[in-house]
């Protein structure tokens, strides 16, 4: 059964620093990684898709890197604002159809 | 382009009384749906999925159920809710196999 994991769980930074966050999963027979943002009670806004044949995906400031053979994700964010702020979530997906998600890291940009 | 829907944004139900949650999704045809429930410090977890009118797969066993009347029509339904089913409920869909796209959430407290 694959399993997510997102580290860290929380994350506070000033304004304008370049930041990482993690995102590691159990079974690497995965078909892609998917990472989200997540504003506080709404839903969730996909941000980059990276297929396994991948190694990375650019949105603007966002860069998302993908490692199968370690089971491991990165999504790097240049020159964070205060709009940064949100929660973002990976997920894997490893059955045909189903995601599976990490609980997500917290972050919070200060201006 | 596509969009999807969901209704009730908010919703305050009385335990044992049933539940009905709707998702719709415009521009594209044969989607694949479906429908997580996020609840605090638990993550994302998927309930159900389908990949075409009348197919629903449930991932955990429950007292929700689910259906696909129209092909870009789910529903999540309950006959009596519990306490345990209170939290934030997500449609989302995708094509095959690819990015999945999430409604606004619909936000369920059970009294």
């Amino acid at each position: 059964k694959q399993e997510v994991t997102q580290i860290p769980a929380a994350l506070s930074v000033p304004e304008g620093e370049n930041l990482v966050l993690n995102c590691s999963f159990t079974d690497s027979a995965i078909y892609n990684l998917q990472w989200f943002r997540q504003d506080p009670g709404k839903g969730l806004t996909s941000l980059l898709l990276i297929q396994s044949s991948q190694r990375e995906q650019t949105s603007g400031r966002l860069n998302a890197s993908l490692d199968k053979s370690s089971g491991r994700s990165t999504l790097y964010i240049a020159a964070s604002q205060p709009g940064d702020s949100a929660t973002y979530l990976c997920a894997a997906r490893s059955g045909y159809s189903t995601l599976t998600f990490g609980k997500g890291t917290m972050l919070l940009v200060s201006p | 382009s596509q969009t999807i829907h969901q209704w009730p944004a908010t919703l305050v139900q009385p335990v044992g009384s049933p539940l009905s949650l709707e998702c719709t999704v415009e521009g594209t045809s044969n989607p694949n749906l479906y429908w997580y429930r996020q609840a605090a410090g638990r993550g994302l977890q998927l309930l159900f999925y389908s990949v075409g009118i009348g197919q629903i797969s449930s991932e955990v066993p429950q007292n929700l159920s689910a259906s696909r009347p129209q092909d870009r029509q789910f529903i999540l339904s309950s006959k009596k809710l519990l306490l345990s089913d209170s939290g934030f409920y997500l449609c989302a869909w995708s094509g095959i196999p690819s990015e999945q796209y999430f409604g606004p959430g619909t936000r369920l407290t059970v009294t």
